[in-house]
């Protein structure tokens, strides 16, 4: 089945800097890429989303880039603000009806 | 707004205890799903419905069961409750196949 990898664990940034979060995923039929944002207190809540087709899609300062060939995606987040700080999880489509989750990115972006 | 609904934001029941974790949705989705989170593992797949009375296991099924008598009801079912299945449960559910999952805000269970 899907194995989804999520890295780094933990990432510390400065207000206005970039964060990079990386994933990779082991089932070439994968077609589906959400990336989540979980606030404290809250369930998780898709932010940016990319299908096998397109390689890059951005959202204002938040963009996910896909390399189909090495099977990796990442969540880049430009201009960082404290509102920001949560914890962020990559996931990918196993089948028609479930996904695989990363284990999380707890991004925090200091003032 | 897609609102998803969990009986109760924090449980605390015994070992050995039944306990019943509601989820309602309110856009007439076709799929729900239960998951559970736990610090360092993400979010792991317990079970998931794509049709009313119909229901998948998930990767980690073991020691749960569910229901969905109704399209807008997932019931997740705790039979014989141990203190490993102390987690945060989230329920999600979503329009149809490869679409956004809607998320709960969850429901904190410690078992003791």
């Amino acid at each position: 089945g899907e194995n989804v990898e999520q890295h780094p664990s933990t990432l510390s940034v400065q207000e206005g800097d970039s964060a990079v979060i990386k994933c990779t995923y082991s089932d070439s039929a994968s077609n589906y890429f959400p990336w989540y944002k979980q606030e404290l207190g809250k369930g998780p809540q898709l932010i940016i989303d990319i299908r096998s087709n397109v390689g890059e899609k951005k959202d204002q300062r938040i963009a996910v880039t896909l390399n189909k060939t090495a099977k990796h995606f990442s969540l880049h987040i430009t201009e960082t603000q404290p509102e920001d700080s949560a914890v962020y999880f990559c996931a990918a489509n196993e089948g028609t009806y479930k996904y695989i989750f990363g284990t999380g990115t707890r991004l925090k972006v200091l003032a | 707004d897609v609102k998803v609904t969990q009986s109760s934001r924090y449980l605390v029941k015994r070992t050995g205890e039944k306990v019943f974790l509601e989820c309602v949705q309110d856009m007439d989705h076709e799929n729900m799903f239960w998951y559970r989170q736990d610090p360092g593992l993400g979010l792991r797949l317990i079970y998931f419905s794509y049709d009313v009375k119909m229901k998948e296991k998930g990767d980690i099924p073991e020691g749960y069961s569910v229901s969905r008598e109704k399209k807008e009801r997932f019931s997740l079912i705790l039979e014989s409750a141990s203190t490993n299945q102390t987690s945060m449960y989230l329920c999600a559910s979503s329009p149809g196949q490869g679409d956004e999952q809607y998320f709960g805000p969850g429901t904190r269970l410690t078992v003791t």
